[in-house]
């Protein structure tokens, strides 16, 4: 079936370093591939997505590939700050599967300054 | 962008009683809503597809006699967990999907919903 690998958190950096949070798939069919960010005591909140091979979904500095090739879509951003601090969760969802999402297991990651 | 709410934030109650979630889509249309559970430090799993107008659509080994769904209107969807125990309590989610957008179109989330069942 359908399946999100996320790297196993908590990843804890400091202000301004460089991260990369790793996401691979398992799917059938032409998934559209997503990042969602859950703040502190908030909901989900869409990050950035992909909806096909070799785009790249952009938002808030964060940057992510659709790598049909390997099967990944990582998340990465240049310099993080204190406010990125939240959970992030890799997601995709299949069109002929009435658009069901399925989350990775969402890596925790904290910022300090 | 896209705002859903639920009803009410947070819950507590007696095993035994049945509890109300609800979910609305507040500046758009969704003939489709989704339920989720998160355990704490765990993902979202998938309970059931609600459809306007029709009978929601359950995962594998969700009861659907124990999470009731009705989604009566093009902006309400709503949960009942029918006599409510302890295991029962977990973090509830909706998300709904804009009617009036495209096959790609993002699924918007709801802030949750906590559930202390004692």
């Amino acid at each position: 079936g359908d399946s999100v690998t996320q790297m196993e958190g908590p990843v804890t950096l400091s202000e301004e370093a460089f991260l990369t949070i790793n996401c691979t798939y398992t799917a059938t069919g032409y998934p559209s591939l997503f990042w969602y960010v859950q703040y502190p005591g908030e909901g989900l909140q869409l990050l950035l997505k992909a909806t096909k091979a070799d785009d790249k979904g952009s938002n808030k500095g964060f940057e992510a590939t659709y790598r049909k090739e390997t099967t990944s879509f990582h998340l990465e951003k240049g310099s993080v700050q204190v406010s990125d601090s939240a959970v992030y969760f890799c997601a995709l969802s299949v069109p002929m599967r009435a658009q069901k999402l399925v989350f990775g297991q969402g890596t925790r990651l904290t910022i300090n300054p | 962008g896209a705002v859903v709410s639920q009803h009410p934030s947070r819950v507590i109650c007696k095993s035994g009683t049945s509890v109300k979630i609800e979910c609305r889509s507040l500046d758009f249309q969704a003939t489709t809503m989704f339920w989720y559970r998160q355990f704490p430090k765990q993902s979202l799993m998938l309970m059931a597809t609600s459809n306007e107008g029709s009978k929601a659509t359950y995962e594998q080994g969700v009861e659907k006699d124990k999470f009731l769904i009705n989604h009566a209107s093009l902006t309400l969807s709503t949960l009942t967990v029918t006599s409510a125990h302890p295991e029962d309590s977990s973090f509830y989610i909706c998300s709904a999907r804009d009617s009036l957008a495209g096959i790609q179109e993002t699924q918007y989330f709801g802030p949750g919903t906590r559930l202390l069942v004692l």
